[in-house]
């Protein structure tokens, strides 16, 4: 099993729809999550951390369930410019100082 | 916050030349830097991480080496190329609020 595992998708999805996206992780020790955005061939940029009460925001939803050991993003009124990869990222404990990455799940919104 | 430079941004390299990769962080200090690669398609996958001046971990067996002359400066390296180093390669510090990534250097192996 992966360390960290996304659908590659892609998901193509209409403008102002809501899309969902899961990444699980196989270390029940983890502790920090994030999401990052990767447009396309540039470098990823943080979208947001994930917390355990799960945080919002804007249109963005991050979620984490522990028991299962998934996290997820949602996204509401998807926008053209939310067209993107969408990496997930999680660090086992606080004391290491490597993040594993997801290999990201593809969005595209159509007009 | 902090910044990263990385430069350049694009590179084609024959087979067996040599590489060098560097990398400036501005707005911190002491902090921890990564290499990181990306080939078309993939996932990013970690190279080499440095937690201070001359600490290098290596987490794949690789053509590559690392290198941390100074506090804001980590350099990634060949001594010869393969076609298989092609890829985007990233350098990265992190914070307290997650990772800053590079501009990147895609290279191509030819």
């Amino acid at each position: 099993r992966k360390e960290v595992e996304q659908d590659p998708g892609p998901f193509n999805v209409p403008e102002g729809a809501t899309v969902a996206f899961n990444c699980t992780y196989s270390n029940s020790a983890s502790q920090s999550f994030f999401w990052y955005r990767q447009d396309c061939r540039k470098e990823p940029k943080l979208l947001m951390s994930v917390y355990s009460s799960g945080n919002e925001d804007g249109r963005f939803t991050a979620q984490l369930n522990r028991a299962s050991q998934y996290i997820s993003l949602l996204i509401r009124d998807s926008k053209l410019s939310d067209s993107a990869t969408y990496l997930c990222v999680v660090n086992w404990n606080s004391g290491t100082y490597k993040y594993i990455f997801g290999t990201g799940t593809r969005l595209k919104v159509l007009a | 916050s902090q910044t990263i430079h990385q430069w350049p941004a694009t590179l084609v390299q024959p087979v067996g030349s040599p590489l060098s990769l560097e990398c400036t962080v501005e707005g911190t200090s002491n902090p921890n830097l990564y290499w990181y690669r990306q080939a078309a398609g993939r996932g990013l996958q970690l190279l080499f991480y440095s937690v201070g001046i001359g600490q290098i971990s290596s987490e794949v067996p690789q053509n590559l080496s690392a290198s941390r002359p100074q506090d804001r400066q980590f350099i990634l390296s060949s001594k010869k190329l393969l076609l298989s180093d092609s890829g985007f390669y990233l350098c990265a510090a992190r914070d307290n609020y997650g990772y800053t990534f590079g501009s990147g250097t895609r290279l191509t192996v030819v």
